[in-house]
């Protein structure tokens, strides 16, 4: 069965500090995407990234930068410098192929910076 | 203007009212999907419509009843819902069905008394 735990239910850091919200999951396909989405306090989700499970480079944008370990089954997200407007809630996400009528969620990290 | 919005942002009702949820997008996408976010769970997937049609439902009971009148709206009729059927109710939509990147609306916070 697939599954994602996102083992730290809430983070605090203080504006400028880096932060990495862990993110593990489990799959039986040999292909499926990883996700990450932000929703801010607005309540909308917004797309961060995708990654397939056959490219493990790691990507960087900006001060957002994702660690994909297939070794671990762990797509781990880093906010470096982080600042008030990054306060969210962070959700990591697995589907199969790419198909989202299957997208799994994990439960989520709230991540409060302060100034 | 947001590509997907939701109304109303809240609501509250009793377990006897029949409500609705709506859902707009305007960014001329052909799939839609309404999805449930309770306090310290994940997501819920709870129905897709792509092109107007329902292709997943995913064991939602039936006092839930989604309508899609045309690719642009979406509905989300409620009726003697259960105290535990506060969330919040997301609407989402995606360019086709089984596209990777989903657009999310702002949801509607439900609260059942």
């Amino acid at each position: 069965a697939q599954k994602v735990t996102q083992a730290q239910t809430e983070i605090s850091v203080v504006e400028k500090e880096d932060v990495t919200l862990d993110c593990v999951y489990e799959t039986r396909d040999t292909t499926y995407y990883l996700f990450w989405y932000k929703q801010p306090p607005s309540g909308e989700l917004v797309f961060l990234i995708r990654r397939n499970s056959f490219d493990e480079q790691n990507e960087i944008s900006g001060r957002y930068s994702w660690n994909f370990q297939k070794s671990t089954s762990s797509f781990n997200f880093t906010i470096t410098a982080s600042q008030v407007v990054d306060s969210a809630v962070y959700f990591c996400a697995l589907s199969e192929a790419g198909n989202t009528d299957k997208l799994i969620f994990g439960t989520g990290t709230r991540l409060q910076v302060f100034p | 203007e947001t590509g997907v919005t939701q109304t109303p942002r809240h609501l509250v009702m009793g377990m006897t009212n029949k409500k609705s949820l709506k859902c707009e997008q305007h960014l001329g996408h052909n799939a839609m999907y309404w999805y449930k976010q309770s306090a310290k769970k994940p997501l819920e997937l709870m129905f897709v419509y792509s092109l107007e049609e329902r292709v997943e439902n995913n064991s939602v009971p039936s006092r839930f009843s989604p309508e899609c009148p045309n690719s642009s709206h979406l509905f989300l009729h409620l009726h003697t819902l259960q105290p535990e059927d506060s969330a919040l109710y997301l609407c989402a939509s995606s360019q086709t069905w089984g596209s990777e990147k989903l657009f999310f609306g702002s949801g509607t916070q439900l609260s059942v008394l």
